[in-house]
């Protein structure tokens, strides 16, 4: 067990539509990361953030964007679905923006467009 | 830019047998080196990190990798592996700037056969 905490588990949906996806990281982790894992993409980086900060940005599209609250835990919205969207989604995290601190991975969430 | 390549998509290996996974990288700048593995239906488990000092790091059940920075290589191997070590294994870096956020491989499949 990582203790990183992701909900749902699964989400099936239709195309147009918008889900929000949860992370509570490890207690005391002040750093989220979000990825996304595809068949074609593989694992990308989507964002980073860091004690409610946004720290850092990879090809995240426009219809997506994330937020990390007071109490750290972060979620991601997924907006105006594309069957392109489907995907394992990760959040991961790690005591701060050290590299040394490796980041621990949540379970994933399954995302299906129908 | 960062980039990672495993240029072996999946390693058949008999039980007992020794095992090396392949991992190349290219950076213009310091990163940190990382094995991650995946087993089914579950997240990214750290197996190792490489950080600084010696090159050859060991790290959880049996693995171990070492550095070569002259050939821009972070192999991953095992002496022996065993049916449950069958998953599939993430090679990553981060460059040591701000955010550390993971720049993944495309992923080795392990298959262990008896």
């Amino acid at each position: 067990d990582s203790g990183v905490t992701q909900t749902p588990k699964h989400l099936i949906t239709a195309t147009g539509q918008r889900v929000t996806l949860r992370c509570s990281p490890r207690s005391g982790d002040l750093s989220v990361y979000w990825y996304q894992q595809s068949l074609d993409q593989g694992l990308q980086f989507l964002i980073h953030y860091y004690n409610g900060e946004e720290r850092a940005k990879g090809n995240i599209l426009e219809r997506f964007s994330a937020q990390q609250f007071p109490d750290l835990h972060s979620e991601l919205n997924l907006s105006s679905l594309e069957l392109g969207d489907s995907a394992l989604y990760f959040c991961a995290s790690s005591g701060g923006t050290d590299g040394d601190q490796p980041q621990h991975f949540g379970d994933g969430t399954r995302l299906s467009i129908l | 830019a960062q980039s990672v390549t495993q240029l072996d998509s999946q390693v058949p290996v008999f039980e007992e047998a020794p095992v090396e996974l392949r991992c190349n990288y290219s950076s213009s700048v310091s990163v940190y080196l990382f094995w991650y593995v995946q087993y089914p239906n579950q997240g990214l488990q750290l197996l190792l990190k490489y950080l600084s000092g010696s090159t050859l790091v060991k790290g959880i059940n049996g693995f171990e990798a070492e550095f070569n920075k002259s050939q821009t290589s972070f192999h991953l191997r095992k002496p022996s592996v065993h049916i449950s070590d069958t998953a599939e294994y993430f090679c990553a870096v981060s460059r040591m700037d701000s955010s550390y956020k993971l720049i993944f491989g495309s992923g080795t499949r392990l298959l262990v056969r008896p």
